[in-house]
């Protein structure tokens, strides 16, 4: 079946860039997406990318898409502690969106 | 502000007991759907609605049936409560048009324990 995967855990000092990156399976995924979780809370969405671009920026946040490896990536700059959270990717997949195991982001002060 | 509501935030049910799990979106959205939510393994889904009185599958329905008899509430059924069901539920709701900038509504969850 369809998948999509994500490293589990992202470290960072404050001030720095985070990139969380992810790959996914179906190539005819309209919209890719990322959410947020922070602790105790349910999924935000954060931004998404339509799949025929192969970038779109949002203040500090870039998200990247290399659709030929199929590989979504989200960038943040300048991290800060309130970014700490989970971020999930997901891809939508005959009319649901399949999302990735999650990526955890701590942000060292 | 547009809102998935669940009912409950805790729940502690006892091993056979037959739980219920509310969801309400006050969106006026056709599609709403379960996940539950286990550390290191994601998302996953258990079922979705497009209408009323409607249900699909999603990957992991055993032990869950659901119920959708007005369109703004969708309820997950646990029909005999076992430990392996202990999770994070979690409730979504998206337009109709699925393929959107839109993605889902997500709601705060509900944290389960079966003892």
């Amino acid at each position: 079946g369809e998948d999509v995967e994500q490293s589990l855990f992202l470290s960072v000092r404050e001030g720095d860039s985070s990139v969380i990156n992810c790959t996914y399976t179906d190539s005819s995924s309209t919209y890719l997406y990322w959410y947020k979780q922070e602790p105790g809370a349910g999924l935000q969405l954060l931004t998404y990318i339509f799949s025929n671009m192969d970038m779109k920026q949002d203040q500090r946040l870039t998200v990247l898409l290399n659709k030929k490896d199929k590989h979504l990536s989200l960038r943040i700059a300048d991290t800060q502690t309130g970014d700490s959270a989970i971020y999930f990717c997901a891809e939508s997949y005959t009319g649901k969106l399949i999302f990735g195991q999650g990526t955890t982001l701590q942000v060292k002060p | 502000d547009v809102k998935v509501t669940q009912s409950s935030r805790y729940l502690v049910k006892r091993t056979g007991e037959k739980v219920f799990l509310e969801c309400v979106q006050d969106m006026d959205h056709e599609n709403m759907f379960w996940y539950r939510q286990d550390p290191g393994l994601g998302l996953r889904l258990i079922y979705f609605s497009y209408d009323v009185k409607m249900k699909e599958k999603g990957d992991i329905p055993e032990g869950y049936s659901v119920s959708r008899e007005k369109k703004e509430r969708f309820s997950l059924i646990l029909e005999s409560a076992s430990t392996n069901q202990t999770s994070m539920y979690l409730c979504a709701s998206s337009l109709e048009a699925v393929y959107s900038n839109y993605g889902y509504t997500f709601g705060s969850g509900t944290r389960l324990t079966v003892v």
